[in-house]
């Protein structure tokens, strides 16, 4: 059965300390991986999408990276207004969607 | 360009009742989903569409929830009666590609549905 893990649950962490946060996958067939940032009561906004293993995308301060079994997103020196919840989603060959349950960052000044 | 719509942004309801949600997609999007998102966890995708056709509804509980996309433009997603575990944010998301390479989607601001 696919599924998709992520980890921490929550990180905190203080104004301009660099970290990473863990997708793991498990996807027969993976189409695409991708990163989503949700904050309070809102949808999920578009980060990043990843097709094949060793590619990596980057934006400001996020970068993000796939192998065959991980993704990683690498926030480096993160400000508070980077405190979100991160979510990675893959789409299998099956046109499965499925979305890992998120870690809650939260970066203090 | 305007982004997803949906209402109501709130609805309170008891359970056994029935509730319907409306969204309408960003223009030219051939595909529309809907999720749930309990509280805590990550959206599960409830059912898909491309254009009018449904791509996967596998896990849709069809013996309470329903789902159409007339003229594969807006959409509603309908529970019918409502259990105290429907509580929950529904999200409609909407993209450009349908089956194959799939794109980044769109998602709208959510309905959050309080069963009691």
């Amino acid at each position: 059965e696919d599924q998709v893990t992520q980890s921490p649950e929550a990180l905190r962490l203080q104004e301009g300390e660099s970290s990473s946060l863990n997708c793991s996958y498990t996807v027969s067939g993976l189409r695409g991986l991708f990163w989503y940032r949700q904050d309070p009561g809102k949808g999920p906004e578009f980060l990043f999408t990843l097709y094949s293993a060793g590619e990596e995308k980057e934006k400001e301060r996020l970068k993000a990276t796939l192998t065959k079994k991980e993704s990683f997103l690498h926030i480096t020196a993160p400000k508070p207004e980077d405190s979100a919840t991160y979510l990675c989603a893959t789409y299998s060959s099956a046109s499965k969607i499925i979305f890992g349950s998120g870690t809650r960052l939260s970066i203090r000044p | 360009e305007a982004g997803v719509a949906q209402s109501p942004r709130y609805k309170i309801i008891e359970k056994r009742q029935s509730v319907a949600f409306w969204c309408n997609p960003i223009s030219g999007h051939a595909t529309l989903y809907w999720y749930q998102q309990i509280l805590g966890q990550g959206p599960k995708l409830l059912i898909q569409f491309q254009n009018n056709g449904v791509v996967d509804d596998s896990q849709l509980p069809k013996d309470r929830f329903s789902a159409e996309r007339l003229k594969g433009v807006d959409s509603t997603l309908k529970i019918q009666p409502a259990k105290l575990e429907d509580s929950a944010v529904y999200l409609c998301a909407s993209s450009q590609l349908g089956r194959g390479r799939n794109n980044e989607q769109f998602f709208g601001p959510g309905t959050r549905l309080t069963v009691l």
